[in-house]
Parts: C-alpha cells; sequence; structure tokens
C-alpha cells in the first residue's frame, strides 16, 4: 500500500462549484497534515496546514482530517478559474521517530481544472 | 525580499559528472529540505536539515549528498549523476516543520537533465 493517494484526476468543475480533493494515508500516528498548490511550471505553495480532527476553514478552502478514518480532504467553495492548478497532500510520517519529524511525504497531486 | 535561491535553473550534464546544485535563504530558517518531482510522482523528500550540521535522509536519498556547514545554504551534491535522476529538483526552508502558519518557502526549481 502506498503511504499516501491521493483522489486520481484530473478533476473538473464549474466556476462556482465546490471542488472537493481527497487523500487517504497509511500511517496512522502521522499528526501533522498539509496541502499544497502548484500551478503549472511555478513551485509548490502552502495553502492549509491541519492537525486535530475536523474542519479547518480559511477563506474559501476548508480541510477535513479524519485520522481514525485515515484521510484528509481539501473543499474549495466557489471555485475559480484561478484555482486551477495540481493539489499536492502532505504529512510527517510518525513511524521513525526522533528526527524523522523533519520528513515530509507528498501524494501524487490531483489535477484541478476550474472552467468558466 | 525573503526569498530561497536555487542555482543553477536548468542544466544538462552527462553520466558521471560531478554537480552541485546550490540552495541559499535569507530569512534564518533552521529547517532546509530537497525535493526531486517527477511525472505521476508528486514530490519526493530527498534530504532535508533541522539545523547547521543536522541532516537525515527522505524517502530517496539514494546518489545524493547534502551538506549544511552554514544556516542560509544546504547544496544538494551528485557525486556520479546518472539518467534516472533527470528530474525537476526544489528546494525549501521554513523556521520549523509543522509548526503552524510556518508555511515552507520553495525556490524556483532546478530543472536536471543527465544524458
Amino acid at each position: 500500500q502506498k503511504e499516501v493517494e491521493q483522489n486520481s484526476g484530473p478533476l473538473s468543475v464549474p466556476e462556482g462549484a465546490i471542488a472537493s480533493l481527497n487523500c487517504t494515508y497509511s500511517d496512522r500516528g502521522s499528526q501533522s497534515f498539509f496541502w499544497y498548490r502548484q500551478y503549472s511550471g511555478k513551485s509548490p505553495e502552502l495553502i492549509m496546514s491541519i492537525y486535530s480532527n475536523g474542519d479547518k476553514e480559511d477563506g474559501r478552502f476548508t480541510a477535513q482530517l479524519n485520522k481514525a478514518s485515515q484521510y484528509v480532504s481539501l473543499l474549495i467553495r466557489d471555485s475559480q478559474p484561478s484555482d486551477s492548478a495540481t493539489y499536492l497532500c502532505a504529512f510527517v510520517p510518525a513511524y521513525a521517530g526522533g528526527t524523522s519529524y523533519g520528513k515530509l511525504t507528498f501524494g501524487q497531486g490531483t489535477i484541478l481544472t476550474v472552467h468558466p | 525580499e525573503a526569498q530561497v535561491t536555487q542555482n543553477p535553473r536548468y542544466l544538462i550534464t552527462v553520466t558521471g559528472k560531478k554537480l552541485t546544485v546550490t540552495c541559499s535563504q535569507n530569512m534564518n530558517h533552521e529547517y532546509m529540505s530537497w525535493y526531486r518531482q517527477d511525472p505521476g510522482l508528486g514530490l519526493r523528500q530527498i534530504y532535508y536539515s533541522m539545523n547547521v550540521e543536522v541532516t537525515d535522509k527522505g524517502d530517496v536519498p539514494e546518489g545524493y549528498k547534502v551538506s549544511r556547514k552554514e544556516k542560509r545554504n544546504f547544496p544538494l551534491i551528485l557525486e556520479s549523476p546518472s539518467p534516472n535522476q533527470t528530474s525537476l529538483y526544489f528546494c525549501a526552508s521554513s523556521p520549523l516543520l509543522g509548526a503552524d502558519n510556518q508555511p515552507q518557502h520553495f525556490g524556483d526549481g532546478t530543472r536536471l537533465s543527465i544524458l
């Protein structure tokens, strides 16, 4: 089983709709989860971090974490064409402990296209 | 301006010829990390450093070396590059990894082609 898997894309939604991006992970001990956005030809940028079960909202973005089911999701409300990008989930694995706190494992990314 | 600077941005070279990709940050960040990005595989961590003289392996360290002699610099060294190291490489830094509201700052990337 892969350490982290994202819903296969590409995902296409109309402008104004809710885009839902999902990510499952295998390491039960993981505590820190992140969502990055990467525009084509650009470097990734952090858009959300979440550490506790439940929802975390920031503007049009909501991250949801369910540690029991081992998934984290990102909802983008009122999607805009400018949201078209690749979205990467990432987490800090807990299995190695100690200095592994600096490890960061990414999913393969989901391409989102928001069409007018 | 806060930034992470990678050099070179593009490099085409041949198998076995040692190369170094430099990474420098001007934000006094403790944490720095190197990633490679390949189509369909997302970002994979190569090495990271929690502070000066403290480095550790990520998920794909084979064939790479790093050093952290100064806080601002974290070079990636390919002693004997091979074609399977052809990739897009990113360097990133942050004050801490995982602390809320402490995003990683990424460099613009270095595209390496090993022939």
